[in-house]
């Protein structure tokens, strides 16, 4: 069982539609928690990191729940440019490593 | 403001060969972390580097080493290559504890033919 996981999509979604992601990760001790955005054969960037009470950012909003170990990713009002690929990043922190470490990621296409 | 900044972008390497990969972190980054991504896949972490001293290793290949030097620019070393090293190599580099995230480099795509 992979450490961080994530439905692969891809998840079809018309303009203006808002969209929801899960990631569940299995290490009890993990501290830190980010959403990472990749394009078709570019490098992951920074979303958002995803902090304990919740965060938004215009139209997206992530939150974490450590009992259930997932993280969220909520996309309010979909546009074209926000297909890519999503990719859930955990790392344990100062107990165990700060090794980012990878869902799959979820895909996301929105169409016209 | 400065990124990360990998080279080659492409580099095409017949079996056998060798490949010799560069990453040059943001500024005050004092942690470079290496990562290999084939087609479809996630990102799997192969090495990392804190204060010039092999942090962490992951799956990487007997066959590759890897270093980072005093100015803190890391190389990955690449021998004997194999076809299914074909694949994009991203390096990232963040402050140690990375609260607020890590900073990929465009990557290097390496095929091997």
């Amino acid at each position: 069982r992979k450490e961080v996981e994530q439905d692969p999509g891809p998840f079809n979604v018309p303009e203006g539609a808002t969209v929801a992601f899960n990631c569940t990760y299995s290490n009890s001790a993990s501290q830190s928690f980010f959403w990472y955005r990749q394009d078709c054969r570019k490098e992951p960037k920074l979303l958002m990191s995803v902090y304990s009470s919740g965060n938004e950012d215009g139209r997206f909003t992530a939150q974490l729940n450590r009992a259930s170990q997932y993280i969220s990713l909520l996309i309010r009002d979909s546009k074209l440019s926000d297909s890519a690929t999503y990719l859930c990043v955990v790392n344990i922190g100062p107990g165990g490593s700060y090794i980012p470490t990878f869902g799959r990621g979820t895909s996301l296409i929105v169409h016209p | 403001a400065a990124g990360v900044i990998q080279s080659p972008r492409h580099l095409i390497k017949e079996k056998r060969e060798t490949a010799t990969l560069k990453c040059y972190p943001i500024p005050r980054h004092d942690t470079v972390y290496w990562y290999q991504q084939g087609p479809g896949q996630d990102p799997q972490f192969l090495i990392s580097f804190y204060e010039k001293m092999q942090s962490d290793k992951g799956s990487i290949p007997d066959r590759f080493s890897a270093q980072q030097f005093s100015d803190y620019h890391s190389e990955l070393n690449m021998s004997s290559l194999e076809l299914g090293d074909s694949a994009l190599y991203f390096c990232a580099s963040s402050p140690r504890q990375a609260f607020y995230g890590y900073t990929f480099g465009s990557g290097t795509r390496l095929t091997v033919v």
